[in-house]
């Protein structure tokens, strides 16, 4: 599976846009970009995943370059409980997915 | 269904004494998954059955750590002579057979061996 690069941390207000970064240029042509985010003593939990198109779902939206080279988590509207790290993983769905550490985004009043 | 289950959420030990946690899984997923995590780290792959068979093992799963999950509903990780580089979390999670579909993580159980 491909590699990602995020930034190990980011900080947003609360009531503003999130938006995270994730690089990831040696996408394959199969593989899918999965956002996952873990709050403090909590499980992974899956938030939204996509192949090629902008995908939008209650939790957040997922934006992929044209050339699927990076993309860009977007909390709308985060608040505090939106605190947590969050993974990119590029994963073609055949194999079990890797995490790397992630953004820890630090929501502020 | 309430989501992944595990048990026990804490468990402190001592150095060489065996451990065991379970995870019961959402009932209509065929897949399921462990996980370990250090402080600081994301989540590690330990091993992944589909229905009962174990179908991939992680190179950190050493002959210390056994996983079973008789007739593919819960699975257990055991783990012997417990030594304190195994103080972590062991996550566990589940999805459908269908592919690139997202897991559904458990909260849990953290072991510190003492």
């Amino acid at each position: 599976d491909a590699k990602t690069t995020q930034p190990p941390s980011m900080d947003c207000a609360e009531g503003r846009a999130a938006n995270l970064p994730c690089n990831h240029s040696t996408i394959s042509g199969n593989e899918y970009v999965y956002w996952y985010r873990q709050i403090h003593s909590q499980g992974p939990q899956y938030i939204i995943h996509g192949l090629k198109n902008n995908e939008t779902n209650e939790m957040a939206s997922l934006i992929i370059t044209e050339d699927r080279k990076s993309s860009t988590l977007i909390l709308p509207h985060a608040t505090l409980r939106d605190t947590a790290v969050y993974y990119c993983i590029v994963n073609s769905g055949y194999s079990t997915l890797t995490f790397g550490k992630g953004t820890m985004l630090l929501v502020s009043p | 269904d309430t989501g992944v289950s595990q048990n026990p959420r804490h468990k402190i030990t001592k150095r060489g004494q065996n451990v065991t946690f379970r995870c019961d899984p959402i009932s209509e997923h065929n897949r399921l998954y462990w996980y370990r995590q250090t402080l600081g780290q994301g989540p590690e792959f330990l091993t992944y059955f589909q229905n009962e068979a174990q179908l991939e093992k992680s190179r950190l799963l050493s002959d210390r750590f056994s996983a079973e999950r008789p007739k593919g509903s819960f699975s257990t990780l055991e783990i012997q002579r417990t030594e304190q580089g195994d103080s972590a979390m062991y996550l566990c999670a589940s999805s459908p057979t269908r592919d690139n579909y997202g897991y559904t993580f458990g909260s849990g159980t953290r072991l510190t061996v003492v």
